[in-house]
């Protein structure tokens, strides 16, 4: 099946410093990525949608300039959470929707954010 | 606003013991169904899609507009069956999909 990968799994960090997560679709091109941040205990909250070689859309209550998404090519889509802070502290997952849109989404495993 | 919901944060049931995991949905237009699946230390996979109508390792799901609801449903759980269970929506065209809090199942023996 479709493999989607995150990297790093973890990372830590010191407040005010920023963070690069990398989301790749390894074995399919990726039309659309989508990013979800994940609270103990709580859903997957939608962050946003990335089509390649466009604007991500955000939703509703999500900084986008905290939050920064590129989607520069079909197998690649990478958050930054810039000048973090503890509150920022989470896990984010991203999947990945295949070019034949079937709706079935593959998942990375997930980084686990922590912000010092 | 499109919103997701799984009343039960844990469901735990004896092996042979029929399993429903509820789903609530509501959104204005016509929401396509998921229901996905994480195995201990595994990732997300989906598990069945209610446009498939198909019913994957004994597990089924019924759309229910009138009721707005997509329970996930299997006569006798097993125990390999345990793990964590997430009700998604997507809307029309696959652009952009919203989850429930999770269902953790734990079937015992």
């Amino acid at each position: 099946g479709a493999v989607v990968s995150q990297h790093p799994s973890w990372v830590i960090c010191k407040s005010g410093t920023s963070v690069k997560i990398e989301c790749r679709s390894l074995d399919f091109q990726a039309t659309t990525m989508f990013w979800y941040r994940q609270f103990p205990k709580q859903s997957l909250m939608l962050m946003a949608t990335s089509n390649e070689g466009s604007k991500a859309t955000y939703e509703q209550g999500v900084e986008k300039d905290k939050f920064l998404i590129n989607h520069a090519s079909l197998t690649l889509s990478t958050l930054t959470v810039t000048s973090a802070h503890p509150e920022d502290s989470s896990f984010y997952i991203c999947s990945a929707a295949g070019a034949l849109n079937t709706g079935e989404l593959f998942f990375g495993e997930g980084s686990r954010l922590t912000v010092l | 606003a499109q919103r997701v919901t799984q009343p039960e944060k844990l469901l735990s049931v004896f092996k042979g013991a029929p399993v429903e995991l509820k789903c609530n949905y509501s959104y204005s237009g016509s929401p396509e169904l998921f229901w996905y699946v994480q195995y201990s230390r595994q990732r997300l996979q989906l598990l069945l899609r209610h446009i498939s109508r198909e019913s994957i390792k004994g597990f089924t799901a019924d759309l229910n507009k009138g009721e707005t609801s997509f329970h996930l449903k299997k006569p006798f759980a097993q125990e390999e069956d345990s793990a964590m269970y997430y009700c998604a929506l997507s809307k029309p065209g696959f652009n952009k999909f919203y989850f429930g809090s999770g269902t953790k199942l734990n079937v015992k023996p």
